[in-house]
């Protein structure tokens, strides 16, 4: 059985750096294939893909975000970690994290989300 | 970047509908693009992959097509539970998008 949850800080001010967490069971990121993405959601508003890393530690991320996103992963604790810098009251969403089993497939289980608010 | 353009924005159907999402992007994806069921304060769920392979447990009810840039998601007899916002997402490229979303209301 695979879950995901997202863990961090519910409110964060302006200029901060974000450090979100996925602590994720039931599938292992070195399998080859797999991969764990982030993906986010402002109140009331659509779906935005952050960023995605591989089992190979492969990682991509939105054209609009890359200066200020890193993603990680350790393995050995099943954590895929995303860093956002430079935090602003305009990235106020929920964030999700999602599995996806191979290469050419879809995010299949996703996490329940995190709420983080920027306000100072 | 591939952006992905859903129409309409908001749907009002019936129960018993037959309901059509088109989802259209900005080059071609091949037939890389999955449809996505979410209702409120939770996460999406994957219906369709692929563009048209439905994924597993999901009603045949649903049902996608397309290739290109054009694509569509069919629910073809609208039911209560149904009743949500549907996001499509292409995964060809090395990044990937969702599309704005579609809700479906009940008329």
């Amino acid at each position: 059985q695979i879950t995901l949850k997202e863990s961090g800080p519910t409110l964060v001010k302006p200029t901060q750096t974000l450090t979100l967490t996925c602590t994720f069971s039931g599938f292992s990121l070195s399998t080859s294939g797999v991969g764990v993405g982030w993906i986010r959601q402002p109140p009331g508003k659509a779906l935005e893909w952050l960023a995605l890393i591989y089992w190979d530690d492969d990682k991509r991320y939105s054209p609009s975000l890359k200066s200020r996103l890193t993603i990680t992963k350790d393995t050995s604790k099943n954590q895929v970690v995303l860093t956002m810098t430079n935090m602003d009251p305009v990235d106020t969403a929920t964030y999700y994290c999602a599995h996806s089993s191979r290469p050419g497939y879809p995010f299949d289980y996703w996490g329940q989300g995190t709420l983080v608010t920027v306000s100072s | 970047d591939i952006q992905m353009t859903q129409s309409p924005s908001t749907l009002s159907a019936s129960v018993g509908d037959r309901v059509t999402i088109t989802c259209r992007a900005s080059q071609s994806i091949s037939s890389w693009l999955a449809w996505y069921q979410q209702k409120p304060g939770k996460a999406p769920k994957l219906l369709i992959y692929k563009a048209s392979s439905l994924e597993s447990g999901v009603p045949s009810r649903f049902s996608g097509s397309g290739s290109g840039t054009e694509f569509t998601l069919t629910i073809s007899s609208l039911q209560p539970d149904d009743f949500a916002t549907y996001y499509c997402q292409q995964y060809n490229s090395y990044t990937w998008t969702f599309g704005q979303g579609t809700k479906v209301e009940i008329k």
